[in-house]
């Protein structure tokens, strides 16, 4: 079965720090996503892109943050400068509809910023 | 601004049993609204989308029902497995987010589910 996919699993970095989280979306989604969950609290929504433009993010989302489709397949999350409270877990998410349609979560990949 | 909570945080069942967990949402003006499964350290499954026009969404022994108007969803599990164990997130999908490329779902805090052999 299809499914998303990310890298790493868990990233370790020191505060300060440039970290990019990949994902590699279903193949023929059109449709991406990244959420994040901090330890104990609720997922959160970051931003949405599609057609190669981010088309919505939240307050969370700032200019610490961006998001790109370097080739057909990857979507990267980019954080340039880490804080202590960057350090969660990130999902990458993707479907394939505009409206109708799941969201297909990956695993995600759990940064701690030290 | 969307709220969503999730009752009750945590539940311990016995395996055989059904059960409910509930989901509700302060703003009845959603899209859709989605269940998932989130076993720990691990992502999201998903388990169910019902759409707003929808009264309910089954998939083997998961039935999920919608009732918009009054803000809540349940998810309905029969004859439960120790294999359930896992928190149930529900999510809901705005109707002014409804434009293209745009999917912001507001998430509930879960319902941590145990099922005791």
């Amino acid at each position: 079965e299809p499914e998303v996919t990310q890298t790493p699993s868990h990233q370790v970095t020191q505060m300060g720090q440039e970290v990019i989280l990949r994902c590699v979306p279903i193949s023929n989604h059109l449709y991406f996503y990244w959420y994040r969950q901090i330890l104990g609290q609720k997922v959160e929504f970051l931003v949405s892109f599609y057609n190669n433009e981010i088309s919505e993010k939240s307050e969370i989302f700032d200019d610490q943050f961006s998001v790109e489709r370097p080739d057909g397949s990857n979507f990267t999350l980019k954080i340039r400068s880490t804080k202590l409270e960057d350090s969660a877990m990130y999902f990458c998410a993707s479907k394939m509809t505009r409206n109708t349609g799941e969201l297909f979560f990956g695993e995600g990949s759990r940064l701690t910023v030290l | 601004k969307q709220e969503v909570t999730q009752i009750p945080a945590a539940l311990s069942v016995p395996e055989g049993e059904n059960l409910v967990l509930n989901c509700s949402f302060t703003d009845s003006a959603i899209y859709n609204l989605q269940w998932f499964r989130q076993d720990p350290g691990k992502g999201l499954t998903s388990l169910l989308l019902i759409q707003s026009s929808q009264r309910e969404q089954t998939s083997g022994r998961l039935n999920a029902s919608l009732d918009k108007s009054s803000g809540r969803s349940t998810l309905y599990i029969a004859a439960s497995q120790p294999g359930d164990s896992a928190t149930y997130l529900c999510a809901v999908r705005p109707e002014r987010y409804s434009g293209a490329g745009s999917y912001q779902l507001t998430f509930g805090k879960g319902t941590k589910l145990s099922v005791i052999p």
